[in-house]
């Protein structure tokens, strides 16, 4: 089945460590992609999303995602982490060949620590 | 203005009994999800309201789930004769444009727990 894949379920490291989040989607044709974040309490909110254009993305809080076609894959890194990024972080896709719904990934839950 | 409005934020109802579930989305937006999320699965995508066009209902995982978008606006997700499995998340999530070129907006969701 069509799909969208995170690789970690649960990351762990310590502050300044780099972060580097899988994800893998399955469609064709043309897809939007996005990660989203949910800080713990909080409600999901977007990091970063790319459409088209540079395959290198920014988002907020350091954040970047590069989109690589041939490897229909969109991994989330940052360089440095801080304990403020301890969240969940969710990979989503909006595929035309999926009647254009954004599908999300089942998450990866970061723990920086202090 | 005000963000994706959800209500009740938390839900207990007993086993068998209906539930029904709010969304207030961000006025004009046009696009409107509903996703369950469960402890260790993620986001689950129920349902798609976009504009006047029929929904999809493809992720809504019985037909005890049903959902409906008044007016464009405001929707209600409703749980009939719920079961313990359904207890989770209910989050609504609402766009300006077509879900694929705008971010989605999430509310804070329903946490519905099934005794």
């Amino acid at each position: 089945a069509q799909s969208v894949s995170q690789h970690n379920h649960h990351v762990i490291l310590s502050e300044a460590a780099s972060l580097e989040l899988g994800c893998n989607y399955s469609y064709g044709g043309t897809v939007n992609l996005f990660w989203y974040v949910q800080y713990p309490g909080q409600h999901l909110q977007l990091l970063l999303k790319y459409f088209s254009g540079d395959p290198l993305v920014k988002g907020i809080k350091g954040f970047e995602a590069e989109f690589i076609k041939s490897k229909f894959s969109f991994n989330l890194r940052k360089p440095s982490v801080q304990w403020s990024d301890t969240a969940e972080y969710f990979c989503a896709v909006n595929a035309r060949a999926a009647g254009n719904k954004l599908t999300f990934g089942g998450g990866t839950r970061v723990l920086v620590k202090p | 203005g005000a963000g994706v409005s959800q209500s009740p934020s938390n839900k207990v109802t007993e086993k068998g009994k209906d539930v029904e579930l709010r969304c207030d989305p961000i006025s004009g937006h046009t696009a409107l999800y509903w996703y369950r999320q469960s402890l260790g699965q993620g986001l689950e995508f129920l349902i798609y309201f976009q504009g006047n066009s029929a929904p999809d209902k493809s992720g809504l995982p019985s037909d005890r789930f049903s959902a409906e978008r008044t007016g464009g606006s405001v929707s209600t997700l409703t749980i009939q004769r719920t079961q313990q499995e359904d207890s989770a998340v209910y989050l609504c999530a609402s766009s300006s444009l077509q879900g694929g070129d705008s971010p989605l907006h999430f509310g804070n969701g329903t946490r519905l727990t099934v005794t």
